[in-house]
């Protein structure tokens, strides 16, 4: 059981090339987030999915675009890098809170943008 | 409006002493409250939850209502706790999701 997995583990990118990100987890879980770690910001949510071929905004969507068209995958895409981008990325995935399931975190994945 | 506020950014104790991190939270319904620890060059874990009223490492959190706070106590800390301390309050009603505050990062001295 490999939990989450995140690709790539580290990149730099320029401003205004794109990439995504990876997330694969073989829990079966239904849900799927993607936060940043920022420095006295805490984790913030980007976007989130509560099910295969659904997606929805969390708290700091702005550039960046997501899809799940596989229950155990969930990608993050930059269309075009910004140097405010650069941050660590996690991902995480769990079956359903109700104060019962926990959320499990991929290792993270440290993007810096030029 | 949600809210998770954990005032204390650094924290710093000597092994054996006690220690508490602080965490605030603002919700209008009826809070599930989470601890979540990042020690270094490793993931989030959770820690534990206010629901399960469980200790785990030593550590235990008391929701106070009437205080709207869940503050994560340990008696006697060891170096081993030093780790980057994040408070989450879940979010309900349809699309569930977990509000981080900004974390308390706690140095356990020798």
């Amino acid at each position: 059981n490999a939990g989450v997995t995140q690709t790539p583990k580290f990149r730099v990118l320029k401003t205004g090339q794109s990439m995504t990100l990876l997330c694969a987890q073989d829990m079966n879980h239904e849900y799927m987030y993607w936060y940043r770690q920022d420095p006295g910001m805490g984790l913030r949510l980007i976007h989130y999915s509560v099910g295969e071929g659904t997606t929805a905004k969390g708290e700091v969507p702005d550039g960046y675009n997501v899809s799940r068209l596989k229950k155990q995958n969930f990608l993050l895409g930059l269309e075009s890098a910004a140097p405010s981008q650069t941050s660590v990325y996690f991902c995480a995935s769990s079956y359903s809170f109700r104060g019962i399931n926990e959320q499990y975190f991929g290792p993270g994945t440290r993007l810096t943008v030029t | 409006a949600q809210r998770v506020t954990q005032p204390e950014k650094l924290l710093s104790v000597f092994k054996g002493a006690p220690v508490e991190l602080k965490c605030n939270y603002s919700y209008s319904g009826s809070p599930e409250l989470f601890w979540y620890v990042q020690y270094s060059r490793q993931r989030l874990q959770l820690l534990l939850r206010h629901i399960s009223r469980e200790s785990i490492k030593g550590f235990t959190a008391d929701l106070n209502k009437g205080e709207t706070s869940f503050h994560l106590k340990k008696p006697f800390a060891q170096e081993e706790d030093s780790a980057m301390y994040y408070c989450a309050l879940l979010t309900q009603g349809g699309s569930e999701k977990l509000v981080f505050g900004k974390g308390t990062k706690l140095t356990v001295n020798p």
